[in-house]
């Protein structure tokens, strides 16, 4: 148990559908991040949130979107799901000054 | 930026065998660096890291690994390994100059026979 809870922890989408992953930290962890980990390879930086605000985003289109709340709580978005977006996505968040990500299990998302 | 290669997708060893799974980094600026494992359908868990200090650190499950500045490597070890140990290991780096984003390896396969 790491203390951050996602969900659902499975889903499947059709291609172009929207689909929200939610995400719940440790309550300190102000930061958040998102992963997109492909089947067999390692997971890729979508983008990260810092008191409620994104300070930094990997290479992914604006259809990727995200939101955090106050309650240390954060939420994923993908708009016009594409077959190429199925693979696990995980948060991981960390208290301000830490360098060390404590992630979730992950949310594993099929399109068909 | 900062970039990890690991140089092994897979790597199979038998029961009780010493294992080293290997990381090379690149990178412009002075880095922390991270080895996490993720057993199947799970998360990723910290196993070590090395933000400054002694070049050798010594992480959870009996795992070590070594900094090496001037190869820029970062290699993974254990004197014995379990059949538990099976699972897929990433190597990480983050900048230490306030970068946000961890930069992940491909990942490496270890597979313990018995």
């Amino acid at each position: 148990e790491t203390g951050v809870t996602q969900s659902p922890t499975h889903l499947i989408k059709t291609r172009g559908q929207q689909v929200t992953l939610r995400c719940s930290s440790q309550s300190g962890h102000n930061t958040v991040s998102w992963y997109q980990q492909a089947l067999g390879q390692g997971p890729q930086f979508i983008f990260q949130y810092y008191r409620e605000e994104e300070n930094g985003r990997g290479n992914f289109p604006p259809r990727f979107s995200g939101l955090q709340f106050p309650n240390y709580s954060s939420e994923l978005n993908v708009n016009a799901l594409e077959l190429d977006d199925s693979a696990l996505y995980l948060c991981a968040s960390w208290p301000v000054g830490a360098n060390v990500l404590t992630f979730g299990a992950g949310s594993r998302l099929t399109v068909l | 930026a900062q970039s990890v290669t690991q140089l092994d997708s897979q790597v199979p060893v038998f029961e009780e065998a010493p294992v080293e799974l290997r990381c090379n980094y690149s990178s412009s600026v002075s880095v922390y660096l991270f080895w996490y494992v993720q057993y199947p359908n799970q998360g990723l868990q910290l196993l070590l890291k090395y933000l400054s200090g002694s070049t050798l650190v010594k992480g959870i499950n009996g795992f070590e690994a070594e900094f090496n500045k001037s190869q820029t490597s970062f290699h993974l070890r254990k004197p014995s390994v379990h059949i538990s140990d099976t699972a897929e290991y990433f190597c990480a780096v983050i900048g230490n100059t306030g970068g946000f984003k961890t930069i992940f390896g491909a990942g490496t396969r270890l597979f313990v026979k018995a």
